[in-house]
């Protein structure tokens, strides 16, 4: 089951913030978000497991609300860097390979 | 380290042809993903591999696409007849073992198919 992504595009200036939501309509039991440049590949950025969050990059975090079944990622003061495309997955029903959401465009403008 | 390679980086091709896309995982990465990127589908999973082993298939779109992974540093994507629907960008990426979730994607290789 694809999670949902939204909203689909945020448009910032720099030092902005931003929120974007990943929701699923099955048990969700981590949430991995990704980053993807344009023209480039996908990188990881951190992975959130039951209950807990994890900072892992740069001055992007994220929440994961189990009982919702949805995740938030958080860009604070956001800088040109930040500008891509933003994918939240959750692992497959066997647990072994992930599925991604349609992603979130973030456009940062100075 | 140099990272997931994949070859060729752009291929244009006509329809009905054969086409192969390549791939080499990082060493020591014991899990190899094959995705396929459009602007409508998203980023979709095709096949996943585990030490050179096909788990899970259920994303290879029909007959036409076959992938193979004869050794733990070599796979291949294979799309005969190919038609103009698959033309997209194909990842491949691969993770440690007991890590699916942190994946290493390559550059991708855009197909277009004419």
């Amino acid at each position: 089951q694809q999670p949902v992504q939204s909203p689909q595009a945020v448009i910032l200036r720099e030092g902005e913030d931003a929120v974007i939501n990943c929701s699923s309509s099955k048990a969700l039991y981590s949430v991995h978000w990704y980053r993807q440049k344009h023209g480039e590949a996908p990188v990881f950025l951190m992975i959130l497991l039951k209950g807990g969050e994890q900072k892992g990059h740069e001055k992007i975090s994220a929440s994961f609300n189990e009982k919702k079944q949805q995740s938030s990622l958080y860009l604070t003061a956001s800088q040109l860097s930040y500008s891509g495309t933003y994918f939240c997955g959750s692992l497959n029903q066997a647990g072994t390979a992930l599925i991604f959401g349609k992603g979130t465009t973030l456009s940062v403008s100075s | 380290d140099a990272g997931v390679i994949q070859s060729p980086r752009h291929e244009v091709t006509e329809m009905g042809q054969e086409v192969t896309l390549r791939c080499k995982p990082i060493s020591g990465h014991n899990s190899l993903f094959w995705y396929r990127q459009t602007m409508m589908r998203g980023l979709e999973l095709l096949i996943y591999f585990n030490n050179n082993v096909p788990i899970d298939d259920s994303g290879m779109p029909e007959d036409r696409f076959s992938a193979k992974m004869p050794n733990a540093s070599f796979s291949t994507l294979k799309i005969q007849p190919s038609e103009p629907r698959d033309s997209a960008v194909y990842f491949c990426a691969s993770s440690f073992p007991g890590r699916n979730y942190e994946q290493y994607f390559g550059p991708g290789t855009r197909l277009t198919v004419t």
